[in-house]
């Protein structure tokens, strides 16, 4: 099957940007998502890319995608404590009959 | 409000005694998923459906069953639960492929 990688933890210190970063191996994932997960609660879609983008920004958030090394990467601009929480990166197939997790990265932000 | 109600959000039990997880929306979306996260793997696929009686194997289906009799449930059935199978289980609908997934609270399973 596909495979979604993460490294499993990031710290980070307050104020700081973050870099998370995935590599995927379907050369025909079609869209990736980040989530993220607070402790006690499910996930919740944080953003997406197409594939066909190279760089998405939604306020703190910038998103770059290159899809011939199959990396994807999220960057929280002046992260916050609240920031703190275990985020996915997820593909989803070209059939787009499931979604492929990562292992998730869990951001420390320390004050 | 838009929801993904599982049911029971915790859950204590023994070896090989059958029990049913319970998911719920009210997005009349039609794709529906269950997983299971565990430290370090991530969240696996079990099984997912498209639509009414229409389910698929996911990565992991093993030791479980699912159903598929109205749009709106999608329940986890463990025949004969085993402590492998202690994990913390997501329900996840989406409206169609490629959209947004919603999840439910999840549910946390022991298995002694």
């Amino acid at each position: 099957g596909e495979d979604v990688e993460q490294s499993l933890f990031l710290s980070v210190r307050e104020g700081d940007s973050s870099v998370i970063n995935c590599t995927y191996t379907d050369s025909s994932s079609t869209y990736l998502y980040w989530y993220k997960q607070e402790p006690g609660a499910g996930l919740q879609l944080l953003t997406y890319i197409f594939s066909n983008m190279d760089m998405k920004q939604d306020q703190r958030l910038t998103v770059l995608l290159n899809k011939k090394d199959k990396h994807l990467s999220l960057r929280i601009a002046d992260t916050q404590t609240g920031d703190s929480a275990i985020y996915f990166c997820a593909e989803s197939e070209s059939s787009a009959r499931q979604l492929t997790f990562g292992s998730g990265t869990q951001l420390t932000v320390l004050p | 409000e838009a929801q993904v109600t599982q049911n029971p959000r915790y859950l204590i039990t023994v070896t090989g005694k059958k029990l049913t997880v319970t998911c719920s929306q009210n997005m009349n979306h039609e794709y529906m998923s269950w997983y299971r996260q565990d430290p370090g793997l991530g969240l696996r696929q079990i099984y997912y459906s498209m639509n009414v009686e229409v389910t698929d194997k996911g990565d992991v289906p093993e030791g479980y069953k699912v159903s598929r009799k109205e749009k709106r449930n999608f329940p986890l059935i463990l025949e004969s639960p085993s402590p492998n199978q202690t994990s913390l289980y997501f329900c996840a609908t989406r409206w169609g492929g490629n959209t947004e997934a919603f999840f439910g609270q999840g549910t946390r399973l022991t298995v002694v």
